[in-house]
């Protein structure tokens, strides 16, 4: 099993650009999260989706864009990068349902933005 | 609103000390669960254990143990006789709802480095 797969692992932006981050899960998880660590900051909350076709902003939504076109996929996009989305991006999925079910994180992508 | 602190930015220890991580949260559910992870320097999110909010006994999984008082809100993590293998940054983490949604609010991390 893949479980929650990140693409690409690294990228290196110049201002301005523009790119997208591909999460994909093959475990049938509803949620699925986008998460941006910054050193002494944890993990933040960018957007979450409950479902296909439905996503949510989180703490730190600005300047990203999100989609879930297709229950497996949750793209993160970046229209026009900036030095402060320099950062360490962790996707994450989760089944709902009654009980605990767990959460299932990739294995996260670095993005630089010079 | 719900919140978790790690107050212990940095710790740093020589080998076979003992070594204790706080974490304390907050939060008006009275169902929730409590995480904690490993992040070695190859950056990867490793789970270590899951406590829910009924569950107040503490744990031990070798040279590692929770302490978990809803009393005090906190949820501490110990490694006995710690090893350089243990150097990481271990997050603590709260899941529960907000606005509707399951979601899981992080601390901010402690960076925990075992000297040989």
């Amino acid at each position: 099993n893949a479980g929650v797969t990140q693409t690409p692992k690294f990228r290196v932006l110049k201002t301005g650009q523009s790119m997208t981050l591909l999460c994909a899960q093959d475990m049938n998880h509803e949620y699925m999260y986008w998460y941006r660590q910054d050193p002494g900051m944890g993990l933040r909350l960018i957007h979450y989706s409950v479902g296909e076709g439905t996503t949510a902003k989180g703490e730190v939504p600005d300047g990203y864009n999100v989609s879930r076109l297709k229950k497996q996929n949750f793209l993160l996009g970046l229209e026009s990068a900036a030095p402060s989305q320099t950062s360490v991006y962790f996707c994450a999925s989760r089944r709902t349902g009654q009980g605990y079910y767990g959460y299932t994180f990739g294995s996260g992508t670095r993005l630089t933005v010079v | 609103a719900q919140k978790v602190t790690q107050a212990q930015t940095e710790i740093s220890v020589v080998e076979k000390e003992d070594v204790t991580l706080d974490c304390v949260y907050e939060t008006r559910d009275t169902t929730y669960y409590l995480f904690w992870y490993k992040q070695p320097p190859s950056g990867e999110l490793v789970f270590l254990i899951r406590r829910n909010s009924f569950d107040e006994q503490n744990e031990i999984s070798g040279r590692y143990s929770w302490n978990f008082q809803k009393s005090t809100s906190s949820f501490n993590f110990t490694i006995t006789a710690s090893q350089v293998v243990d150097s990481a940054v271990y997050f603590c983490a709260l899941s529960g709802v907000i606005q509707g949604a399951q979601k899981l609010v992080f601390g901010q991390g402690t960076r925990l480095t075992i000297n040989p």
